[in-house]
């Protein structure tokens, strides 16, 4: 299975854009890019996936490389309430697994 | 959002003993998956099912075993637990249909703690 590489952690100031980095070089034709999230003594949620084009949603904006070895998880204004893991993960197309790594811990400062 | 839930939350259990962790779900997926999160590794799938009697194991299955004899029920069993299994275990299903987008629900966890 593909990999992803994150930054083990990152801050933000809130009300300020944050941009969170995925590699996924070893991606293959028909991965989708997942990302979840995990706030403190929660179960990971959902937050955006998709293949190839950018996506946006009411949580977030997806940004994918044009070659798909990268990805960026966009979210526009950060709150306090988004400090948490955030996970990117790759699902091959016709399977059912998904494999999370460590993420990304976001911090965001008032 | 009541779809799924694990039972118990928390345990306490000595090493050798048994136990069966269980998730339930109100939805009707077909996927259901057991995970557990330990510091440092993130979440690591230990077993999965795509059906009644379908299960296949994940990337750290040594230890543990799943049943899934209805659709709602998924239960995760340690034979005999170790320290080691000391953990948090997330459930999740896998929500297809016209509603969803082929996403992971999870569960609220269930905290293990192997003396």
């Amino acid at each position: 299975d593909a990999k992803t590489t994150q930054p083990n952690s990152m801050e933000s100031n809130e009300e300020e854009p944050v941009h969170l980095p995925c590699n996924h070089s070893t991606i293959s034709g028909t991965d989708y890019i997942h990302w979840y999230r995990q706030l403190p003594s929660q179960g990971p949620e959902y937050v955006i996936h998709g293949l190839t084009s950018n996506v946006n949603n009411r949580m977030a904006s997806l940004a994918i490389a044009e070659d798909r070895k990268s990805s960026t998880l966009i979210l526009h204004r950060a709150t306090l309430r988004d400090a948490a893991v955030y996970y990117c993960i790759l699902r091959a197309g016709t399977g059912n697994q998904f494999y999370f790594g460590t993420g990304t811990s976001l911090t965001v400062i008032p | 959002d009541a779809g799924i839930t694990q039972s118990p939350r928390h345990k306490v259990t000595e090493t050798g003993t048994p136990v069966t962790l269980r998730c339930h779900q109100t939805e009707n997926h077909r996927y259901m998956y057991w995970y557990r999160q330990d510091p440092g590794h993130g979440l690591r799938l230990i077993h999965y099912s795509y059906g009644v009697k379908d299960t296949d194991k994940g990337e750290v299955s040594d230890g543990y075993s799943v049943s899934r004899s209805k659709t709602e029920d998924f239960l995760l069993t340690l034979e005999s637990a170790t320290s080691s299994q000391t953990s948090v275990y997330f459930c999740a299903i896998r929500r297809t249909g016209r509603r969803y987008t082929g996403e992971l629900f999870f569960g609220e966890g269930s905290r293990l703690t192997v003396l």
